[in-house]
């Protein structure tokens, strides 16, 4: 069964740690993303890599980076996690071919 | 631009209704895909559907149906004898053709829940 995992389903932080939030798939895609998810703003993109080593910018990148040393593997940073970083993140790949996302679970963040 | 919206925000049925989603669009492609996605309470978001933007025949998978009308930009989603395991958010998205390997853009989902 093809997938999308990501290490934590729930995660508790404090203001000030700095916070690793790492993804994996299996079907080979080229393409990874990482959302957050907040009540009444839908699904806004931080980042996302087409290709290994290589990123971009989403929607709201402030206060987060990025890693993609593997092809299967994306790593959502916080440098200096903040209580406005609490929220649920969102790993998806897709291959170039489909655009088509296959979702994570997710990773519900609490920064207190 | 490329945009995505879904004007109902909630939307409560009782069971064995049916109920239409709505989904409307901006593009300034001329080819392009849509996509519907389902997040139930379990939180992990499940695709539904993938259209292409050649194709405006009506589409059918059992209890759900999907109206793609090109000449008004909308792609609406229907469930036909709602069920209490419909209960969820359901977003429409469409790709960003203008971003370097095409991200999917989302509404802001609607939220639909099936009482008994």
């Amino acid at each position: 069964d093809v997938k999308v995992t990501q290490s934590s389903r729930y995660l508790v932080k404090r203001t000030g740690e700095k916070v690793f939030l790492e993804c994996v798939q299996d079907m080979d895609h080229e393409n990874m993303f990482w959302y957050r998810q907040d009540p009444g703003l839908g699904l806004r993109l931080i980042y996302f890599s087409y290709d290994v080593k290589m990123k971009e910018k989403g929607d709201i990148p402030e206060g987060y980076s990025v890693s993609r040393e593997k092809k299967e593997r994306f790593s959502l940073i916080l440098e200096s996690a903040s209580t406005n970083q609490t929220s649920m993140y969102l790993c998806a790949s897709s291959s170039r071919a489909n655009y088509g996302y296959t979702f994570g679970s997710g990773t519900r963040l609490t920064v207190v | 631009a490329q945009k995505v919206t879904q004007a109902q925000t909630e939307i409560s049925v009782v069971e064995k209704e049916d109920v239409t989603l709505d989904c409307v669009y901006e593009t300034r492609d001329t080819t392009y895909y849509l996509f519907w996605y389902k997040q139930p309470p379990s939180g992990e978001l499940v695709f539904l559907i993938r259209r292409n933007s050649f194709d405006e025949q009506n589409e059918i998978s059992g209890r759900y149906s999907w109206n793609f009308q090109k000449s008004t930009s909308s792609f609406n989603f229907t469930i036909t004898a709602s069920q209490v395991v419909d209960s969820a958010v359901y977003f429409c998205a469409l790709p960003n053709y203008g971003g370097s390997q095409g991200n999917l853009i989302f509404g802001k989902g609607t939220k639909l829940s099936v009482k008994p």
